[in-house]
């Protein structure tokens, strides 16, 4: 069963601008990480956001988290062409479930 | 920085064959895991230990087998290959920070290419 996914699967952007990925889950959880997978290599984390934590940042990222609606964003400001990868969200105690993933790609 | 090396890193095999992807990890983590990534998709949890010497089945475990003879290294084995299990693989370790309210990150190897022809 699909727990977490992307709801887009694929954006594209100019250099410089802003994006936001979304995500959606089904269950309660404790924390939702969200990974970024460059072309030819494993996922890497970006962020963990706890469920009692409404917003984390990370230099350029941002994600929020919404357990009422059972969602989550991931916003990258100030986008670079080194951005481009697949962007998943991830859920889950032990055994993690990872969504579908939305292939970002920023557009020199 | 957490490392987790893959092996091979490509690999082709007959359908009907035996194929073994081995995982190493340095980063004394209780927990690894295999997924599987098909293209364009999703990662999907095929197996995953928290201890030496016992492996628990994840979300796709038919055709799969998974050993986890030390802390260190995970094997995921294919018995019988087939041409449905053309896909990446991907082994992952986890630190198991305690509890219900488990965080830990989970640190991925470079995938293993494996196609069965």
């Amino acid at each position: 069963s699909q727990l977490a996914e992307e709801n887009s699967w694929a954006l594209s952007v100019h250099e410089g601008e802003s994006v936001t990925v979304n995500c959606s889950y089904k269950t309660s959880i404790t924390a939702l990480q969200w990974y970024r997978q460059k072309s030819g290599k494993g996922p890497a984390q970006l962020i963990l956001i706890r469920s009692n934590e409404r917003e984390k940042r990370n230099g350029r990222l941002r994600a929020t988290l919404d357990t009422s609606s059972q969602s989550s964003s991931l916003s990258i400001t100030a986008t670079r062409c080194e951005d481009t990868a697949v962007y998943f969200c991830a859920t889950g105690n032990y055994k993690y479930v990872f969504g579908a993933g939305t292939r970002l790609k920023v557009i020199a | 920085e957490a490392a987790v090396t893959q092996s091979p890193r490509s690999k082709v095999a007959v359908t009907g064959g035996k194929v073994t992807l081995s995982c190493h990890q340095t980063n004394n983590h209780d927990y690894m895991y295999w997924y599987r990534q098909d293209t364009g998709h999703g990662l999907r949890l095929i197996h995953y230990s928290y201890v030496a010497d016992s492996t628990e089945k994840g979300d796709i475990p038919d055709g799969y087998k998974a050993s986890r003879p030390s802390q260190e290294n995970f094997s995921l084995i294919l018995e019988l290959a087939s041409l449905s299990q053309t896909a990446v693989y991907f082994c992952a370790s986890s630190e198991w920070t305690g509890g219900s309210a488990n965080t830990g990150q989970l640190y991925f190897g470079e995938g293993s290419k494996l196609t069965v022809l």
